[in-house]
């Protein structure tokens, strides 16, 4: 009964190569989020999308496309790997967009890029 | 968003109460102080979080003093799978919900 759930959970790939993270929660909730977490362990907000829309982007490469099919859904489509990319990335979700609502992440996708 | 100042390290012997101390001087009256912890391999996990009165659940419970300027998390009977990073985060309520982390407290509870 996973709330937010990542596939994969690992990732290794040559440097130029596209790759799909996926997400799922399973709490009911219409926000979710992409972080990344880096090598320095500092996370930072990437994307955020509310009822299958986009209502945060940070300053991340175009390289990197959130899809959301659905508002169970969020998935990170990364194109053009690279040596850089490698991170943690996690998925979070919440009940509305506002702040007094907490957020549940996922366990993690590790992402190497070789 | 108030920027938070936590003690970079703590230890806390198994069963004791673990007090970790956050500062947030520069909190605006609506921001809320939100406490997540990340045990190593895993995604953050959502701990309490408060705007003005202390608040408990089964988890923590978190003291918020009177001026807001710093709050104590205290985990009331520390247990091994409790060591972690713990990160203390303010948000203000109004705006996108997205968390900024900072470098957190490593708690280790010492057997």
């Amino acid at each position: 009964d996973t709330a937010v759930s990542q596939t994969p959970k690992y990732l290794v790939t040559q440097m130029g190569n596209d790759k799909s993270i996926k997400c799922e929660q399973n709490l009911g909730h219409d926000t979710m989020y992409w972080y990344k977490q880096d090598s320095k362990k500092f996370l930072k907000i990437m994307f955020s999308y509310n009822n299958k829309e986009l209502i945060i982007n940070e300053t991340v490469p175009n390289r990197f496309s959130p899809k959301s099919p659905d508002k169970a859904h969020l998935n990170l489509h990364i194109n053009s790997l690279e040596l850089g990319d490698s991170a943690v990335y996690f998925c979070a979700s919440s009940q509305g967009r506002g702040s007094g609502q907490p957020q549940h992440f996922g366990d993690g996708t590790r992402l190497s890029i070789l | 968003d108030a920027k938070t100042t936590q003690p970079t390290s703590m230890d806390c012997a198994e069963g004791r109460a673990a007090n970790l101390p956050c500062n947030h001087s520069t909190i605006s009256g609506n921001e809320y102080v939100y406490w997540y912890r990340q045990i190593h391999s895993q995604g953050p996990q959502y701990i309490i979080h408060g705007l003005k009165n202390n608040e408990t659940n089964e988890m923590a419970s978190l003291i918020i003093t009177e001026d807001r300027k710093s709050s104590t998390l205290i985990l009331p009977h520390a247990t091994l799978r409790d060591t972690a990073v713990y990160y203390c985060i303010v948000r203000a309520q109004t705006g996108a919900n997205n968390l900024f982390f900072g470098t957190g407290t490593r708690l280790t509870v010492i057997p």
